[in-house]
């Protein structure tokens, strides 16, 4: 069974400076993908960035980049230059197999940008 | 709006009442899930659909619960005699296939709240 972990139930940053977001994934199959999504306070659920167990390169879009680890099963998100409208909940979530596979997703992270 | 469209936005009802839940898909999307989010947790999947078909409806419980999605009209997710427990956010994603990169874009969720 996969598992999706996200150890930090709250972040704090201050305006324009980046931030890591963990994430830490466990299955035994060597195909899944790694998604990040956000929540803000209004509720609904955005998508932010995946990445692929055989991508050869860390996904990146815009001020997000995937610091992804593959030996160590972690996918962590990056935001650099944070904004106040960063301020969010980040939910790391993953898709195992080819194929249909449903989505599993971590406890995610609080993040408050401090101005 | 071409997003994931999902009504009511809030939905009050009483214990014992029916909840009915709206989801229209993202124009071109076949693929629709159910996921639900209790407070201040992650999301769980509830059910995997697509036109006239239930693919997965694992995370689903076997009474109450039941979710279709016709082949006109929105997918419904129904909750029979529903009790305090049912409170929860409910979201609706969609995708275009079932491809392992694609991601499952979201709606803004229905807020259910059983008195």
């Amino acid at each position: 069974a996969q598992k999706i972990t996200q150890t930090q139930p709250g972040m704090f940053v201050q305006e324009k400076e980046a931030v890591t977001l963990d994430c830490t994934y466990d299955t035994s199959d060597p195909s899944y993908g790694l998604f990040w999504y956000k929540q803000p306070s209004s509720g609904e659920m955005i998508f932010l960035i995946y990445q692929g167990s055989y991508d050869q390169q860390n996904a990146t879009e815009g001020r997000y980049s995937l610091n992804f680890q593959k030996a160590r099963k972690s996918a962590n998100l990056v935001i650099s230059a944070s904004q106040l409208g960063d301020s969010a909940m980040y939910f790391c979530a993953m898709r195992v197999g080819r194929g249909y596979q449903k989505v599993t997703f971590g406890t995610g992270t609080k993040l408050q940008v401090i101005p | 709006n071409a997003g994931v469209m999902q009504n009511p936005r809030h939905l009050v009802r009483r214990r014992g009442q029916e909840a009915r839940l709206r989801c229209s898909p993202m124009k071109g999307h076949s693929h629709v899930y159910w996921y639900r989010q209790l407070p201040e947790e992650g999301l769980k999947f509830m059910v995997y659909l697509q036109k006239e078909n239930i693919i997965d409806e694992s995370g689903m419980p076997k009474e109450r619960f039941s979710a279709e999605f016709p082949k006109e009209g929105p997918s419904i997710l129904r909750i029979q005699q529903v009790v305090r427990g049912d409170s929860a956010a409910y979201f609706c994603a969609s995708s275009p296939e079932d491809r392992d990169n694609q991601p499952q874009h979201f709606g803004d969720g229905t807020r259910l709240s059983i008195l």
